[in-house]
């Protein structure tokens, strides 16, 4: 247990469906962050949050949406995505990014887009 | 441009045996390296990390790095090999500058008994 809790552990949803990933931290931290696991290909950072304000945004398509309501909590909202989407998707927090410390990882959402 | 690389995609190594797992990171400013290990359907379980000072950084679960400035590596060392250290693991580098860290490839350690 790390700390960083991500909801639904599996997710299989249709290109035309809405769904949203959460994920809650527990550690006090002030910044969190989404990344893209797929096979054989290294972890990409779709977004990062600091103090609730989004200050990353790697060229990810609007097909995902995050919100930051408050510094325990991120979402991953989606929706029309594509087959190639289908990939375990990370939730991270750590201290203020400035300070390096290392990061805290969920146990991801394993996404099936079909 | 900044990036991380682990140059193997599989590491095997008997049981008892000393195991190395290698990266190496392109040289922009101080990087802050980091060494993760993810089992299967589980999320990245932080090992250790090298800000500054000593060399030689001693982790989780028996492991240590050790960064070497002159060849830009900090490669993943343990004496003596387990079963149980079976994952996969990542090298990660935070530039100067960047908020969120870069990730290498991952390599599939697998200790045979």
């Amino acid at each position: 247990e790390t700390g960083v809790t991500q909801t639904p552990r599996h997710l299989v949803m249709g290109m035309t469906n809405k769904k949203s990933l959460k994920c809650e931290q527990h550690l006090g931290h002030n910044a969190m962050y989404w990344y893209k696991q797929s096979a054989k290909k290294p972890l990409e950072l779709m977004f990062v949050y600091s103090l609730e304000e989004r200050v990353e945004n790697n060229s990810v398509p609007s097909r995902f949406s995050p919100e930051c309501p408050n510094s325990s909590h991120l979402f991953l909202h989606l929706h029309t995505l594509q087959p190639e989407d289908s990939a375990l998707y990370l939730c991270a927090s750590s201290q203020d990014p400035r300070v390096n410390t290392e990061a805290f990882f969920g146990q991801g959402t394993r996404l099936t887009v079909v | 441009a900044q990036s991380v690389a682990q140059p193997e995609d599989q590491v095997n190594v008997a049981e008892g045996n000393p195991l190395t797992v290698k990266c190496t990171y392109s040289v922009s400013g101080n990087p802050y390296l980091f060494w993760y290990v993810q089992y299967p359907n589980r999320g990245l379980q932080f090992l250790l990390k090298y800000i500054t000072g000593d060399n030689l950084v001693k982790g989780s679960y028996g492991f240590e790095a050790e960064f070497n400035k002159s060849q830009t590596s900090f490669h993943l060392k343990k004496p003596s090999a387990l079963v149980s250290d079976s994952a996969l693991y990542f090298c990660a580098v935070r530039y100067t500058g960047r908020r969120a860290l870069t990730f290498g490839s991952g390599t599939r350690l697998q200790v045979q008994p």
